[in-house]
């Protein structure tokens, strides 16, 4: 079974500051996934990642194969980031039947 | 917009109710699923299926069934509720198309309390 570990559980930052959010897997995927959690449920996917290197607007995830470690990274930080950031990862070939998630960093940012 | 719908957000239901949680997703994918999650357990995979009338077993099956008579349409049905069951739960959905990864789509969760 793979394990999945993220840090840091817990991160403040003042607006404006870059953020950086790590995953670390024990086995070969197929694929990783970055979710974000808002207080209230709803589970939203911002990156499906098997190599490389993603970005969306401030938002970059990138992911060491060799290593089994993917990083989430926030530049110019703002107080609605503020949420759940999860890690999952695919161990069933693409399907997501087998997703394994990390618990979850939560950041707050300050204004 | 890709969209996965819940039926119920909060449900109050009292021990050995049957309890029906509803979930439909309008893009066509072959894949859902209904996950629980609780403080400091993350989230756990109850039940999947890969298509209508299958479905698979997930970590915690217990106590839990699902149908899909439908591709748009994933069930999970409590037979009879008890105060562990108390919890957040998840539908999702994917595509089986992409051999590198297939996004997945939440819906809003439906918080259910059993007293």
């Amino acid at each position: 079974k793979n394990e999945v570990e993220q840090s840091p559980q817990n991160l403040t930052a003042q607006e404006g500051e870059f953020i950086t959010i790590n995953c670390s897997y024990s086995v070969g995927i197929s694929a990783l996934h970055w979710l974000q959690q808002h207080p209230g449920g709803g589970i939203v996917s911002l990156f499906m990642l098997s190599s490389g290197k993603k970005k969306h607007g401030r938002l970059i995830a990138t992911i060491n194969i060799q290593e089994k470690h993917s990083s989430l990274h926030i530049t110019a930080s703002h107080p609605r980031d503020s949420a759940v950031y999860i890690c999952a990862v695919d161990s069933s070939g693409g399907s997501n039947y087998k997703l394994t998630f990390g618990k979850g960093t939560l950041l707050t940012v300050n204004p | 917009d890709v969209k996965v719908t819940q039926s119920s957000r909060y449900l109050v239901k009292r021990t050995g109710e049957k309890v029906f949680l509803e979930c439909v997703q309008d893009m066509d994918h072959e894949n859902m699923f209904w996950y629980r999650q609780d403080p400091g357990l993350g989230l756990r995979l109850i039940y999947f299926s890969y298509d209508v009338k299958m479905k698979e077993k997930g970590d915690i099956p217990e106590g839990y069934s699902v149908s899909r008579e439908k591709k748009e349409r994933f069930s999970l049905i409590l037979e009879s509720a008890s105060t562990n069951q108390t919890s957040m739960y998840l539908c999702a959905s994917s595509s089986d198309r992409g051999h590198s990864g297939n996004t997945i789509y939440f819906g809003e969760g439906s918080w259910l309390t059993v007293v």
